[in-house]
């Protein structure tokens, strides 16, 4: 069974770049699609975007400018850069693996514990 | 970007209770809809995928129906540890939008 653990700094800088990794156990991290997604303290889930087994990535258009998700696979680690951060980016951080078909997608059912990452000088 | 409501925002109900909440999509999502159970201070938890699909491990009490722009999570006998948020998330185009959540607590 696939286990994902997400870590990185917990505190970041106002204009700095949050970079988070998120370490793949127990599977192939090269023959799955990986999604990074993050909920702010008191609110609802938000798809960042996803990493797929080609290395393709599909951004949410709202952070589009800002993130990047890549994957090495020599670490079995995917990463998430997210630069110029404000305080309205302190949120958990999750990595999950996304449930997919031939084409289509089902969701995320692999998720990791989350990290929570706050914004602030 | 398609959006998603879910109604009711907030569900008090006792264990053995009926439970069933409504996803409302923006536009027409086929049957790509899946559907989450956070507890406080966990990750979210795949219930259903296809609209009406059980994830694997996850009580048969749990049950979904729908297609194109309403669909419904159904609890057919709450039980102690069903008491938490549940989201519905579209996945027919990007970007993946989630709904605002419903919260169920305890009557």
């Amino acid at each position: 069974q696939v286990q994902l653990e997400e870590s990185g700094p917990g505190l970041v800088k106002p204009s700095e770049t949050l970079s988070l990794t998120c370490i793949v156990s127990g599977g192939s991290i090269s023959s799955d699609y990986w999604s990074w997604i993050r909920q702010p303290p008191g609110k609802a889930l938000e798809w960042i975007g996803y990493i797929s087994d080609s290395g393709n990535t599909n951004y949410n258009p709202s952070l589009k400018s800002r993130v990047t998700i890549s994957v090495d696979t020599s670490k079995n680690q995917v990463s998430l850069k997210l630069s110029s951060v404000t305080a309205a980016d302190t949120a958990v951080y999750y990595c999950a693996s996304l449930l997919r078909g031939l084409i289509d997608y089902y969701g995320m059912d692999v998720w990791g514990q989350g990290t929570t990452v706050t914004v602030s000088s | 970007d398609i959006q998603l409501t879910q109604s009711p925002s907030f569900l008090s109900a006792s264990v053995g209770d009926r439970v069933t909440i409504t996803c409302r999509a923006s536009q027409g999502i086929s049957s790509y809809l899946a559907w989450y159970q956070q507890r406080p201070g966990k990750a979210p938890k795949l219930l259903i995928y296809a609209a009406s699909t059980l994830q694997s491990g996850v009580p048969s009490r749990f049950s979904g129906s729908g297609s194109g722009t309403e669909f419904t999570l159904t609890i057919s006998s709450l039980q102690p540890e069903d008491f938490a948020t549940y989201y519905c998330q579209q996945l027919n185009s990007y970007p993946f939008t989630f709904g605002p959540g419903t919260k169920v607590d305890i009557k």
